[in-house]
């Protein structure tokens, strides 16, 4: 058990819904991460927070958005979905080194499928 | 441009056997670090062991060690008596500096089946 805690575990929605995935970090990890894991596209980056502000955004649609809530949790929220969107999302938290690598620790991830 | 390369897809292993899983990165940056992570059946990413680029001696975690050839730009994993439990896809990544903050970058995965 990494400590990451994500809700819900699956998801089963339609095209054109919305949906808001939600991630609880370690406890005293500042940093979150969000990924999505396809077939086709592998493991990709989506978006960093870190305390509250978006501090990394990698290949995260527009119709994709996210927030970092004052004690931490963050929520991905997805919109006008597509069957293409259907995949593995991850959140991942880290906290600060002096060493200066930031090790993540991955949630259990949501599997979301869009029919 | 950063970036990770794992050759193999699917690779076989006798139990007890030791296993070596490929993975060779891109990157012009003389600081990054290097990432093993195991994804079984269930989907989970789980963390295995991490390399920093100035580190001199090999990353060892239990049965996982990482052979680190800075000059070759390669970071193999080297799983030693293989398990069942080891049958899974496994990751590379290296946390790259990207866009004013750091990244994971992940491979493609290969996916390893210990035979009994």
């Amino acid at each position: 058990d990494s400590g990451v805690t994500q809700t819900p575990k699956h998801l089963i929605t339609a095209t054109g819904q919305r949906v808001t995935l939600r991630c609880s970090p370690r406890s005293g990890d500042l940093s979150v991460y969000w990924y999505q894991q396809s077939l086709d596209q592998g493991l990709q980056f989506l978006i960093q927070y870190y305390n509250g502000e978006e501090r990394a955004k990698g290949n995260i649609l527009e119709r994709f958005s996210a927030q970092q809530f004052p004690d931490l949790h963050s929520e991905l929220n997805l919109s006008s979905l597509e069957l293409g969107d259907s995949a593995l999302y991850f959140c991942a938290s880290s906290a600060w080194k002096a060493s200066g690598y930031n090790e993540q620790f991955f949630g259990p991830g949501t599997r979301l499928t869009v029919l | 441009a950063q970036k990770i390369t794992q050759t193999q897809p699917g690779m076989f292993v006798q139990e007890k056997e030791a296993v070596t899983l490929d993975c060779t990165y891109d990157t012009s940056d003389q600081s990054y670090g290097l990432f093993w992570y195991k994804q079984p059946s269930s989907g989970e990413m789980i963390f295995l062991i991490y390399q920093g680029s100035y580190d001199e001696q090999n990353a060892t975690e239990g049965r996982y060690s990482l052979n680190f050839q800075k000059a070759r730009k390669s970071a193999n994993l080297v799983i030693s008596a293989s398990q069942l439990g080891d049958s899974a896809m496994y990751f590379c990544a290296m946390r790259a500096w990207m866009d004013s903050s750091y990244k994971l970058i992940f491979g493609s995965g290969t996916r390893l089946l210990v035979r009994p």
